[in-house]
């Protein structure tokens, strides 16, 4: 079963608006990734956020994590055309010798130019 | 280097045909994954290698054998697989297994 779970499920905004997508989780975490995937190829690490940490960025991307929430925000600013892909968060859990990373169901963003 | 390939980027097979899927990545990252993706969903890992070891395995049909020869090189054999077997498959690596994965552009495989 999936432990993320983005929200939005789709979201279409205007080049240059900001496009915000949320992902909730059940279980105590270790870290939590975003991954972008352009359409029918690989996925291309965004964003990678500890436990201990609340808010990290890269250059348009700013991720936050509340963990008494079990939830993460990314926001990307400024949008543009090329940002059209499918994100996934992606959560590996904070205990477990063989534990894996779990993706989300994942969010398509469309960018109209 | 931060890339991994694999090859080949498109395969059709036949349900008796016996095929091989190949990642690469020299990152000397020591962890590798097989994961396979559905359209429109999203990736279901099947296999993971840490130090050249299958560390996991979720239950995956034994038409489907992993192998991986060095810390470089991760296979799949495919043998007898179904038409709903058709999926894009995707190789990652990552230094640890809690780590960053990098991905592959992946194999997308048609089964006739």
């Amino acid at each position: 079963s999936q432990q993320g779970e983005e929200d939005p499920q789709a979201l279409s905004i205007q080049e240059g608006e900001n496009a915000t997508m949320n992902c909730s989780y059940k279980t105590s975490i270790n870290n939590l990734q975003w991954y972008r995937q352009n359409s029918g190829r690989g996925l291309v690490h965004l964003i990678l956020i500890r436990s201990n940490e609340r808010e990290k960025h890269s250059g348009r991307l700013r991720v936050t994590l509340d963990t008494s929430k079990k939830s993460s925000s990314l926001l990307i600013t400024a949008s543009r055309a090329a940002d059209t892909a499918s994100y996934f968060c992606a959560t590996f859990p904070g205990t477990g010798a063989n534990s894996k990373l779990t993706f989300g169901k994942g969010i398509t963003l469309s960018v109209r130019p | 280097d931060t890339e991994v390939t694999q090859t080949p980027k498109h395969l059709v097979m036949g349900m008796t045909n016996k095929k091989s899927l190949k990642c690469e990545q020299h990152m000397g990252h020591r962890a590798m994954y097989w994961y396979k993706q559905k359209a429109k969903k999203p990736p279901e890992l099947m296999f993971v290698y840490s130090y050249e070891k299958l560390s996991i395995n979720e239950s995956v049909p034994s038409r489907f054998s992993p192998e991986c020869p060095n810390s470089s090189l991760l296979n799949l054999h495919l043998h007898a697989l179904q038409p709903e077997d058709s999926a894009l498959y995707l190789c990652a690596s990552s230094q640890w297994q809690r780590e960053t994965q990098y991905f592959g552009p992946g194999t997308r495989l048609l089964v006739l």
